[in-house]
């Protein structure tokens, strides 16, 4: 399996609700990360996990949660959001070490916020 | 930290003809520069990469080159096709904290129109 899948593909929520992105990989990669990626711009890092372990924040709003229960699975739980948070948040996943890997992208849950 | 400078912003080329796309880095300890197509509605995807002892890289019609002096890195199409139409956006890398994951910068995008 050499693809990374996330789910739901589309999410609508209203701003006091919870809810979470899921993504998964099965290819053995250690390290995992979120990225949000607003209209005609590029992705931007929100977290880095390696060895389920965050090792990379990067000053993202307390509302986002990111969670990594194990090697395979990385969540994104959202609370309190604001309509600006509205975007298409992109997974991916890369091995660790040296040299430098290829990041593999999920297709991205894409979140309306109310 | 890493800023990536992207241009142009948009490219309009005819079919067959070659496409370029410049961008700049800020950060020396950068060393590892990848680019990614994104299509519509898709995900980004690997098309090619280069590492800072590495001058130049060509995979058939794509190909890379770096001025780690210049801190300069371009993407060149060649023969371009209707499929080649996608936003394209380079990223710079620093050199691996262990065990730290990969921080990528992406640059801004290019917006790439291949007209038949």
């Amino acid at each position: 399996d050499t693809e990374v899948t996330q789910t739901p593909k589309h999410l609508v929520m209203g701003m006091t609700n919870k809810k979470s992105l899921k993504c998964e990989q099965h290819m053995g990669h250690r390290a995992m990360y979120w990225y949000k990626q607003k209209a005609k711009k590029p992705p931007e890092l929100m977290f880095v996990y390696s060895y389920e372990k965050l090792s990379i924040n990067e000053s993202v709003p307390s509302r986002f949660s990111p969670e990594c229960p194990n090697s395979s699975l990385l969540n994104l739980h959202l609370h309190a959001l604001q309509p600006e948070d509205s975007a298409l948040y992109l997974c991916a996943s890369s091995q660790v070490g040296l040299p430098i890997n290829e990041q593999f992208f999920g297709p991205g849950t894409r979140l309306t916020v109310l | 930290g890493e800023n990536v400078e992207q241009h142009p912003s948009t490219l309009s080329v005819q079919e067959g003809d070659s496409a370029v796309i410049k961008c700049t880095y800020s950060d020396s300890a950068s060393n590892y520069f990848p680019w990614y197509k994104q299509e519509l509605g898709k995900r980004p995807q690997l098309i090619i990469d280069i590492r800072s002892n590495v001058g130049e890289k060509k995979d058939q019609r794509i190909a890379v080159t770096l001025n780690k002096t210049a801190k300069h890195f371009s993407l060149h199409i060649t023969e371009t096709q209707p499929e080649d139409s996608a936003v394209y956006f380079c990223a710079a890398s620093p050199r691996k904290i262990k065990a730290a994951g990969n921080k990528l910068t992406f640059g801004g995008g290019t917006r790439v129109l291949v007209k038949p």
